[in-house]
């Protein structure tokens, strides 16, 4: 099974933060990558499929890039509203996993 | 696009579980669909996954134990969940596609005696 390991588990920042999250493959998952968001209490949101494309009505201030094996989730400007946990989730081999996720704070 | 899970509830370890998704809004029968759980305070965990010509996959954690079936007339997903578990406690969700655009809001199950 392939393994996604995100870094960091927890991260602080300010609104108006550039914010990087980042998302690791055990194997190579030929951009089969696809980033959720989760707000407490709430169902998963899909924000960016396969690698780099932004779901339909998510705010342009969310981009995804990567390959191989390393893949990243920025927010361009963090606003309050972005405050929830992340998950990254492979899509290129059965069975499809998901990361531990990164539980995003507001300093 | 709506997906509204139904079927949790409290069962004993052992016993059985049948939860549904409802699907509306778009053509079920063109989609793949999933089966994710999340345990309480806990992430995300792939259970399942049926595509649009009833092939399937499961976890290995599941596997033997749940099935996963549609039915296109009724615009219906199912997990059957047998020899329940105690870690088999979790909000069970349905999302569409193989990208997961689209989820419920989850049904909980507690498995416990």
């Amino acid at each position: 099974d392939i393994q996604m390991t995100q870094s960091p588990s927890v991260l602080s920042a300010s609104v108006g933060d550039r914010v990087t999250l980042n998302c690791k493959a055990s194997q190579n998952i030929n951009k089969y990558l696809n980033w959720y968001q989760q707000k407490l209490g709430e169902a998963p949101k899909l924000l960016i499929y396969n690698t780099n494309n932004l779901q339909t009505g998510i705010p342009s201030r969310f981009s995804g890039s990567g390959s191989g094996t390393d893949y990243t989730l920025t927010i361009s400007s963090l606003q309050p509203e972005d405050v929830a946990t992340y998950f990254c989730f492979q899509h290129n081999s059965w069975p499809d996993t998901f990361g531990a996720g990164t539980k995003l704070e507001l300093k | 696009v709506q997906l509204v899970e139904s079927g949790g509830g409290l069962v004993q370890p052992g016993k059985s579980l049948k939860l549904s998704c409802s699907a509306s809004g778009f053509t079920f029968s063109s989609y793949g669909m999933h089966w994710i759980r999340q345990a309480p305070g806990k992430g995300l965990d792939w259970v399942a996954y049926i595509s649009s010509s009833s092939g399937t996959v499961y976890a290995d954690a599941v596997k033997g134990r749940f099935t996963i079936s549609r039915d296109n007339a009724k615009n219906t997903l199912y997990l059957q969940l047998n020899s329940l578990k105690s870690e088999d406690t979790a909000i069970y969700y349905c999302a569409r596609g193989t990208t997961g655009a689209y989820w419920g809001q989850g049904t909980l199950v507690t498995v416990s005696s």
